[in-house]
């Protein structure tokens, strides 16, 4: 009775470094989200997949995010040349699907820290 | 586009008081709503959602929101609270022709149950 999972619980890295950070949804979920939530604020969204395909990546702030869900299973969230403004708490959700509302359900999040 | 407004950052209360928390949404199309809870260290989790029929809805933990469409607001409600709610909420929307349905989150409110 696993739910989203994401390693690792934190990360810190130095500025301009590359970090990835890792989701798995629960199975069989086809909808994966990644949301980014800095101190004080709610979680914003950064990017949806529905399957292997990004659906919506409008909410990524920058070419320097990434992300990727190639089986469209596990996704991961790449980040390149780090600044210390990426400093957040990175959340996974994942749905059954979209063709309808369904439920969003959350992973504990990935803690970045860049110094 | 749609904006959540949350406007008290934090409410402390007394164990056995009632309380509201109070979450105003912005949008030119219909939407879904919702409030999420987040414990420390833990992810975040669904309380309730309104997404058609009665505008007063039941949650988890003996919450509820009542949804108001002329004042755009669903503030939640619990008739008397315990330590254990001591949490970070947030309040949510989805705007209905959102294929995504990715989730737009207020700042938060903190709430603080006091013995």
């Amino acid at each position: 009775g696993a739910g989203v999972s994401q390693t690792p619980s934190n990360k810190v890295t130095e500025k301009g470094k590359y970090v990835e950070l890792r989701c798995d949804p629960i199975s069989g979920h086809t909808a994966l989200y990644w949301y980014r939530q800095s101190l004080g604020q709610g979680p914003e969204f950064l990017i949806y997949f529905q399957g292997t395909g990004a659906a919506d990546d409008s909410g990524l702030p920058n070419d320097r995010f990434f992300a990727v869900r190639p089986e469209g299973s596990v996704s991961t969230l790449k980040i390149q040349r780090t600044e210390r403004g990426d400093s957040a708490v990175y959340l996974c959700a994942s749905s059954p699907s979209t063709l309808s509302y369904n439920e969003q359900f959350f992973g504990p999040g990935t803690r970045l820290t860049v110094l | 586009a749609q904006s959540v407004t949350q406007l008290d950052s934090q409410v402390p209360v007394f164990e056995e008081a009632p309380v509201e928390l109070r979450c105003n949404y912005s949008s030119s199309v219909s939407v879904y709503l919702f409030w999420y809870v987040q414990y420390p260290n833990q992810g975040l989790q669904l309380l309730l959602k309104y997404l058609s029929g009665s505008t007063l809805v039941k949650g988890i933990n003996g919450f509820e929101a009542e949804f108001n469409k002329s004042q755009t607001s669903f503030h939640l409600r619990k008739p008397s609270v315990h330590i254990s709610d001591t949490a970070e909420y947030f309040c949510a929307v989805i705007g209905r022709m959102d294929s995504s349905y990715k989730l737009i989150f207020g700042s938060g409110t903190r709430l603080l149950v006091r013995p």
